[in-house]
């Protein structure tokens, strides 16, 4: 079956760097969601999208923006990098009335 | 507000043992329960949910979990565990009145099964 992509798997970036991230929810899936998990964290929730529209958002710092496009993959862009957003980076996607969301292999980024 | 606590940190189990990794819960409405497998370097995988109905849920690869509403817990077990289930497990929590989507995770439990 089709899982969640996301692009790129590992991502080297300087401080005040920019960099966006990928995700490519599974078919069908209405939902995308995006999480940040910090070295021995559990994840935190950042924003989501619901039919291309942003349904709910969390701790994502105004730095960051995302979007999801007219093609459903969606892509987080992150600004003025700091040694702290060094992250696993998740995009999970679902059916809102499956309740469960299926995430993907995460993207880690390193800020140096 | 919603949480989840995963009262320990480690647990160690022998292979064919049965396991338990505890989780209790705190929303204010109704709560939709989750948990959740994380292997080194992977994504999250979906294990089993508890949305309504029979409390005791079974999953993928031999799990499962018991919904107590009176004790406000979701705790995942299997009968008979495998070297192989050895991971970081995580439980996750959304309030059915809650407009987001959002999961709440716990802070996870690192399992460690000894041959």
């Amino acid at each position: 079956a089709a899982g969640v992509i996301q692009s790129p798997r590992h991502l080297i970036k300087e401080k005040r760097e920019t960099a966006t991230l990928k995700c490519y929810p599974i078919p069908r899936h209405d939902t995308v969601y995006w999480y940040q998990q910090g070295p021995g964290q559990d994840p935190q929730f950042l924003i989501s999208f619901y039919e291309k529209m942003q349904s709910d958002k969390g701790s994502i710092p105004d730095r960051f923006s995302a979007q999801q496009f007219s093609d459903y993959h969606s892509e987080l862009n992150m600004s003025s990098l700091e040694l702290g957003d060094s992250a696993l980076y998740f995009c999970a996607s679902s059916l809102r009335e499956r309740y469960e969301q299926y995430f993907g292999p995460g993207t880690r980024l390193t800020v140096t | 507000a919603q949480s989840v606590a995963q009262p320990e940190d480690q647990v160690n189990v022998a292979e064919g043992n049965p396991l338990t990794v505890k989780c209790t819960y705190s929303v204010s409405g109704n709560p939709y329960l989750f948990w959740y497998v994380q292997y080194p370097n992977r994504g999250l995988q979906f294990l089993l949910k508890y949305i309504t109905g029979d409390n005791l849920v079974k999953g993928s690869y031999g799990f499962e979990a018991e919904f107590n509403k009176s004790q406000t817990s979701f705790h995942l077990k299997k009968p008979s565990a495998l070297v192989s289930d050895s991971a970081l497990y995580f439980c996750a929590v959304r309030d059915e009145g809650d407009s987001g989507y959002a999961l709440n995770f716990g802070k996870g439990t690192s399992l460690l099964v000894t041959p």
